[in-house]
């Protein structure tokens, strides 16, 4: 079964600072994907990144960058310049290839961004 | 130009009684899902289906029913609606083919459904 752990349940950070949202995993799979989704207060799942196992380069988009650790299975989140916007849920997600291949979700951290 | 629609965004209904949660894509997706994301905001999958087919029955009760007419269109019948049932439920879909690949998958806006 595969798990998704993410133990901080909020974080804040003031605006334009660097915040790190920490995300572990546990899979027997060698083939998979991991992401990063915000729920902000309007409830919308949005994703923020998507990582593929088998990359070794770190994905970006923008602010938002990943830290992936394969061997740890660790995958965190880094948010720069953080914006008031960034107040959102985040959660970490996986999934593989499989005939039960599906989203597992981590808990999910509130993130604040102080003004 | 709405890639996941949900209707309605909110519901709120006596318990026993039946509802029906609507979804359709317009991406040309494969795959549609169905999670719940409960009163502590976990979220957990409920069923998938890959074009129009059950895929994934995650140990939900059988007073929920998806059905699928087809691949666009994914909805969600609960009967003898519980107070446990309150929660938000999303539709999700995804271009990935049923255990050939992955990919992202992208979610509608949300049903809060709301059980008195």
């Amino acid at each position: 079964a595969q798990t998704v752990t993410q133990s901080q349940p909020e974080m804040s950070v003031q605006e334009a600072e660097t915040v790190t949202l920490s995300c572990t995993y546990d899979t027997s799979e060698s083939n998979y994907y991991l992401f990063w989704y915000k729920q902000p207060p309007s409830r919308q799942m949005i994703l923020v990144i998507r990582q593929e196992a088998y990359k070794q380069q770190n994905a970006t988009e923008n602010r938002f960058s990943v830290n992936f650790q394969k061997a740890a299975k660790s995958f965190s989140l880094k948010i720069s310049d953080s914006q008031l916007g960034d107040t959102a849920m985040y959660f970490c997600a996986f999934t593989y290839t499989g005939a039960n291949s599906k989203l597992t979700f981590g808990k999910g951290i509130t993130l604040s961004v102080r003004p | 130009d709405t890639a996941v629609s949900q209707t309605p965004k909110y519901l709120v209904t006596q318990m026993g009684n039946d509802k029906s949660i609507k979804c359709e894509q317009n991406l040309g997706h494969d795959t549609m899902y169905w999670y719940k994301q409960d009163s502590k905001k976990f979220l957990k999958i409920m069923f998938s289906y890959n074009n129009k087919e059950l895929i994934i029955n995650e140990t939900v009760p059988n007073r929920f029913s998806p059905k699928s007419p087809d691949k666009a269109h994914l909805n969600l019948h609960i009967n003898s609606l519980e107070l446990g049932d309150s929660a938000v439920y999303f539709c999700a879909s995804s271009p990935v083919q049923y255990g050939l690949d992955i990919d992202t998958q992208y979610f509608g806006p949300g049903t809060r459904l709301t059980v008195l």
